[in-house]
């Protein structure tokens, strides 16, 4: 049972490129969360996201980030002109369905963007 | 505005010893709370979690308790032992799937 796939592992980009961030969740799970970690910080929740609906967005920047899961194929998370300030590592978690009561969140091995 | 705090940002024990380590929330609406352990270049691995309506879960050596009127958690290793060092993370969240909130972690040393 293959655990969350997060791809590239490490990207890097000169500053105004676009980076594009690949998450496929856990078999079964249809919720996408996708966090992002500066260095000595803790996870910053940035989107939560389920096939073809964004759930909430409060914690992505209005300018440049965007996210999508499609009906088919990986989650995205795509940043455009990136800036050095957006050089951190960049996590994806997955989750299945609850109704309210106790659920986990697992997480994939994360991407490490350096924008040079 | 840190809705969860890890107030120690490292902390070194002794293998066999018990670790605890600590977690203080301000937002009485978390309801689920939970641990995570990473270690560099990985992501966090699941812990161990506790819903608000109890007051400890056991899985192994692991132990989590919490105090809602103190608005506290605490998580208890016993024994430790060497490849419990890592980086460990408090979390909390609302009912149901929401995002979580993290603490700025612990690094835990664990010598032998």
């Amino acid at each position: 049972n293959a655990g969350v796939m997060q791809n590239p592992r490490h990207l890097v980009r000169r500053r105004g490129q676009e980076a594009r961030l690949r998450c496929s969740p856990m078999k079964g799970h249809s919720h996408v969360y996708w966090y992002r970690q500066l260095p000595e910080e803790g996870l910053k929740f940035m989107v939560y996201l389920q096939k073809e609906n964004i759930i909430d967005e409060s914690g992505m920047p209005k300018e440049r980030f965007s996210a999508e899961f499609p009906k088919e194929g990986p989650s995205i998370l795509r940043i455009q002109q990136v800036v050095r300030g957006d050089s951190a590592a960049y996590f994806c978690a997955s989750s299945r369905l609850t109704s309210g009561g106790a659920y986990e969140q697992y997480f994939g091995p994360g991407t490490r963007l350096t924008v040079t | 505005d840190q809705q969860v705090k890890q107030n120690s940002p490292s902390l070194s024990v002794q293998e066999g010893r018990i670790s605890i380590l600590n977690c203080d929330y301000t937002n009485s609406m978390f309801d689920y709370f939970l641990w995570y352990k990473k270690y560099p270049a990985e992501g966090p691995t699941f812990l161990i979690s506790i819903s608000s309506i109890k007051d400890k879960n056991e899985d192994g050596r692991f132990t989590v308790f919490l105090n809602k009127s103190a608005k506290h958690l605490s998580l208890h290793i016993v024994p430790s032992q060497p490849g419990d060092s890592a980086v460990y993370f408090c979390a909390a969240s609302g009912a149901g799937n929401t995002p979580l909130v993290f603490g700025k972690g612990t690094r835990l040393s664990v010598i032998a």
